[in-house]
């Protein structure tokens, strides 16, 4: 069965500091994947995706993401966190060749404080 | 430009009534997505819509809920004989499918109708 993991329910960072939020996935082939946040009583908001090339994706308001094929992972990055990143991020794989759904992780609540 | 807009952004109804709730895509997006976010489950698929078909309506958790799409454009998910454990978040994404490149493109999502039943 196709899954994603996001291990960390919340992630607690100072503001200042990098941070990373972790996704791994279970996906048969090479999927692709993304990262979407969501603020409180929002939709989803697309950060970033991997479809293929260079392992080091570079999104939105600064969050870039590493593609590790050998360990499944694609971890969310910031080199220095913000107060306003505080928010709920979803990692989601798609199989390739697929045009239908994405396959969300359970979310991590990421809280960034002054 | 405009997002995916979703009507109502709320929803109280009471156990036993049915629900439509709609959603307008991005203009010109030929795929339509709608997923359901509650507390106990996170985020799950529903139905996909390519035009006004849907070849995969796989996660409906029931034939009491039903989607539809007309005109390539504006999509209802009905919920008939609602049930409690139907409250959660339910939204709607877009997108192109597949871009002039052959690239996947990204699933936009509009904000979401947030529906309690009572």
């Amino acid at each position: 069965a196709q899954s994603v993991a996001q291990p960390e329910d919340q992630v607690n960072v100072a503001e200042g500091n990098p941070l990373t939020v972790k996704c791994t996935y279970s996906v048969s082939g090479n999927p692709y994947l993304f990262w979407y946040v969501q603020y409180p009583n929002r939709g989803l908001q697309f950060l970033l995706k991997y479809i293929t090339g260079d392992n080091l994706v570079k999104g939105s308001y600064g969050f870039e993401a590493e593609f590790n094929k050998s360990q499944t992972s694609f971890h969310l990055k910031k080199p220095s966190a913000l107060v306003s990143d505080s928010a709920l991020y979803f990692c989601a794989v798609r199989r390739r060749g697929s045009q239908g759904n994405l396959i969300f992780g359970k979310g991590t609540k990421l809280s960034v404080k002054p | 430009g405009a997002g995916v807009s979703q009507s109502p952004s709320n929803k109280v109804t009471e156990k036993g009534k049915d629900v439509e709730l709609r959603c307008d895509p991005i203009s010109g997006h030929t795929a339509l997505y709608w997923y359901r976010q509650s507390l106990g489950q996170g985020l799950e698929f529903l139905i996909y819509f390519q035009g006004n078909s849907a070849p995969d309506k796989s996660g409906l958790p029931s034939d009491r809920f039903s989607a539809e799409r007309t005109g390539g454009s504006v999509s209802t998910l009905t919920i008939q004989r609602t049930q409690q454990e139907d409250s959660a978040v339910y939204l709607c994404a877009s997108s192109s499918a597949r871009t002039s490149g052959g690239e996947i493109d990204t699933q936009y999502f509009g904000p979401g109708t947030r529906l309690t039943v009572l």
